[in-house]
């Protein structure tokens, strides 16, 4: 079956630009995780969602990231007025509920801000 | 608060040999262990996990680990490393009352021919 699907695969933008980043998550997955991967680092956990419940948003780094996700389906990460420091791999990564089920990760998108 | 340890941001083997990549664990109730493999430019793939029952874990292409309570431990092995498990890999803990992930720094394997 198709698994978690998310695009742009790269983008490019200037600083000072809005960006938006997407996670196709796969069917049936109520949970779905935003994470941040700079170069040779590991991973930095963004924001949770689980089904209808409020977003668990307290890995995003700034006010100028923002995420949203309609029931249990796409989810879009949004990056405001971009700065050099928020250049990275982007990962998300759905599951079924429950503490002792594994992720499921896309391929990510990689975020070059000039 | 959980955490996670791996021993060693770079393990250098030969092709042939044995892999042995630590993570070590803190942890105040029973945790739920995993250890994902990622390759350049991919997503993380899910190698194994732990949730209950045998403490020695098989996982996909030839890996294998082991839950040690006492040692809050849950290192991953392979009794002869094959060129393409070259890669970054990741330990990961859950535990009860929380759904986010620990992850672990990451330890990348190189294996020489």
């Amino acid at each position: 079956g198709a698994g978690v699907s998310q695009s742009p695969s790269n983008k490019v933008t200037e600083k000072g630009k809005d960006v938006e980043l997407r996670c196709d998550p796969i069917s049936g997955h109520t949970a779905l995780y935003w994470y941040r991967q700079r170069l040779g680092q590991g991973l930095e956990f963004l924001i949770y969602f689980q089904g209808n419940s409020a977003p668990d948003k307290s890995g995003l780094p700034s006010d100028r990231f923002s995420a949203e996700r309609t029931g249990e389906s796409v989810s879009t990460l949004t990056i405001q007025r971009t700065q050099q420091e928020d250049s990275a791999v982007y990962l998300c990564a759905s599951s079924l509920w429950g503490v002792n089920q594994p992720q499921h990760f896309g391929d990510g998108t990689r975020l070059s801000i000039l | 608060a959980q955490s996670v340890t791996q021993l060693g941001s770079h393990v250098s083997v030969s092709e042939g040999a044995l892999v042995l990549l630590r993570c070590n664990y803190s942890s105040s109730v029973p945790p739920y262990l995993f250890w994902y493999v990622q390759y350049p430019n991919q997503g993380l793939q899910l190698l194994l996990k732990y949730t209950t029952g045998a403490t020695l874990v098989k996982g996909i292409n030839g890996f294998e680990a082991e839950f040690k309570k006492s040692e809050t431990s849950f290192h991953l092995t392979k009794p002869s490393a094959h060129m393409s498990d070259a890669a970054e890999y990741f330990c990961a803990v859950t535990q009860g009352g929380s759904y986010i992930p620990t992850f672990g720094r990451g330890t990348s394997l190189i294996v020489h021919p």
